[in-house]
């Protein structure tokens, strides 16, 4: 299986800032298949980017995607108050789909 | 628009079996490309990938609960079903049901529904 590895595992990050998110791969992911989601306490995971790097609708133009074969990158270019929350990979390029085990963005 | 409910028992012993039922509107799993995925969380923890059925009745297991789950679909009720036997606490957990399009977001599951909570307790 591939092991999705979510580093760091908390951001301490004032509103404002940028926070970068990795996302590293056991191996590498064909055809860019990972995908982002934001979970907030107590709500189910909302999906941010798929396919590395595509925004879902709705999602601000502050939350980009990136990277490719083993390393991938959240980037939120400015913190907004309602970003503060838990960010997972999920890679679906093998038949058995894997998630990373979280970065916690919380308040500085 | 695309909903999913999740139901099922909120406590159940250890050893027992879990039924849960995924209940959705504003698609169909007849549709090519469609599928409904299945995502536990235990208390505190990341989220874990079950199982996955698609309009075409491939289903894909989680490797390590390969022999512990079972997922149907009744197409004609829009309903999704998913079996996990032998419960134990460790399987305490929210369980979620979430859509996927081939077609649109490849296997990411766009939509979810709001989640069940499931205690093994005796």
């Amino acid at each position: 299986e591939v092991v999705l590895t979510q580093s760091p595992a908390t951001l301490s990050l004032s509103p404002g800032e940028r926070a970068t998110l990795s996302c590293g791969a056991s191996q590498s992911i064909s055809s860019d298949y990972l995908a982002w989601y934001q979970q907030k306490p107590g709500l189910a995971p909302r999906l941010l980017i798929y396919d590395a790097s595509s925004r879902a609708p709705g999602i601000p133009a502050r939350f980009r995607g990136s990277g490719s074969g083993t390393d991938f990158t959240l980037i939120i270019s400015r913190l907004e108050p309602e970003d503060f929350a838990v960010y997972y990979c999920l890679q679906y390029d093998t038949p058995a789909l894997t998630f990373g085990g979280g970065t916690k963005v919380e308040i500085k | 628009q695309i909903t999913l409910k999740e139901s099922g028992p909120p406590l159940v012993k250890p050893t027992q079996t879990l039924t849960l039922t995924c209940t959705f509107s504003g698609f169909s799993l007849s549709t090519n490309g469609v599928g409904v995925g299945w995502i536990r969380q235990p208390p505190g923890k990341a989220l874990e990938w079950l199982a996955l059925i698609y309009w075409h009745d491939d289903t894909r297991y989680s490797p390590y609960l390969k022999n512990r789950l079972s997922v149907t679909k009744d197409t004609s009720k829009n309903r999704v079903v998913l079996t996990m036997t032998h419960l134990d606490p460790v399987d305490t957990a929210t369980y979620y049901c979430a859509h996927t399009n081939l077609g649109v977001t490849n296997h990411a599951f766009d939509v979810w529904g709001q989640g069940t909570v499931v205690t093994v307790s005796s």
